[in-house]
């Protein structure tokens, strides 16, 4: 069955580095989608992307965040200038079709800025 | 404003029914979808429902009342490996990004 994969599991780095989150949506996904989950609180949306741009972001996906759709399947997320606050699991997802088509989730980035 | 509440935390007994409730005040409704979450991992999709009503798939059979921004999540014959964070999500009207609850921790015991 095709699933969403994402790299790597997990990543550690610096306070005010730059850190790069990978996807890879299921092959017939045409929408993409970055989720994240501070410890012990609810997911949270971040951005929507659709035919090589943004469709909706949330307030969370600010200046340091930005996302790109390097080749024909990869899909990430930057960070720029990470901060403690940054450290939580994020999840990749996509759906075939806009609407009410379910969307598949990775099996997330933990990311921890120290 | 966008809002979605849970109970925090449920327990049951293995081979026992549970249903775990969800209301929602979200500025636009295009379907409500639950998240089985187990610790660590991420959430895979169990049902989604847009029309009022029961939709039932196996063990697990979902409602939505759209007129009363409430919907709940039945779980029959509970087994021990349903012990995970149940999460209901809204899809807002326009937008594809979902609102998530906070989740319901649910515990199973033998």
């Amino acid at each position: 069955e095709p699933e969403v994969t994402q790299t790597p599991s997990h990543q550690v780095t610096q306070m005010g580095q730059e850190v790069i989150l990978r996807c890879v949506p299921i092959s017939n996904h045409l929408y993409f989608y970055w989720y994240r989950q501070i410890l012990g609180q609810k997911v949270e949306f971040l951005v929507s992307f659709y035919n090589n741009e943004i469709s909706e972001k949330s307030e969370i996906f600010d200046d340091q965040f930005s996302v790109e759709r390097p080749d024909g399947s990869n899909f990430t997320l930057k960070i720029r200038s990470t901060k403690l606050e940054d450290s939580a699991m994020y999840f990749c997802a996509s759906s075939e079709g806009w609407g009410a088509d379910t969307q598949y989730f990775g099996p997330g980035t933990r990311l921890t800025v120290l | 404003g966008q809002n979605i509440d849970q109970p925090t935390e449920m327990t049951a007994t293995e081979g026992a029914i549970v249903q775990i409730n969800c209301t929602y005040q979200t500025s636009g409704f295009n379907g409500l979808f639950w998240y089985q979450q187990h610790a660590g991992e991420a959430p895979t999709f169990l049902s989604y429902n847009v029309l009022d009503g029961l939709e039932e798939k196996g063990r697990f059979s979902s409602f939505l009342s759209r007129s009363k921004g409430y919907s709940y999540l039945l779980l029959k014959e509970l087994q021990m490996k349903d012990s995970a964070s149940y999460l209901c999500a809204v899809r807002d009207n326009y937008g594809q990004n979902f609102v998530f609850g906070p989740g319901t921790r649910l515990s199973v015991l033998p």
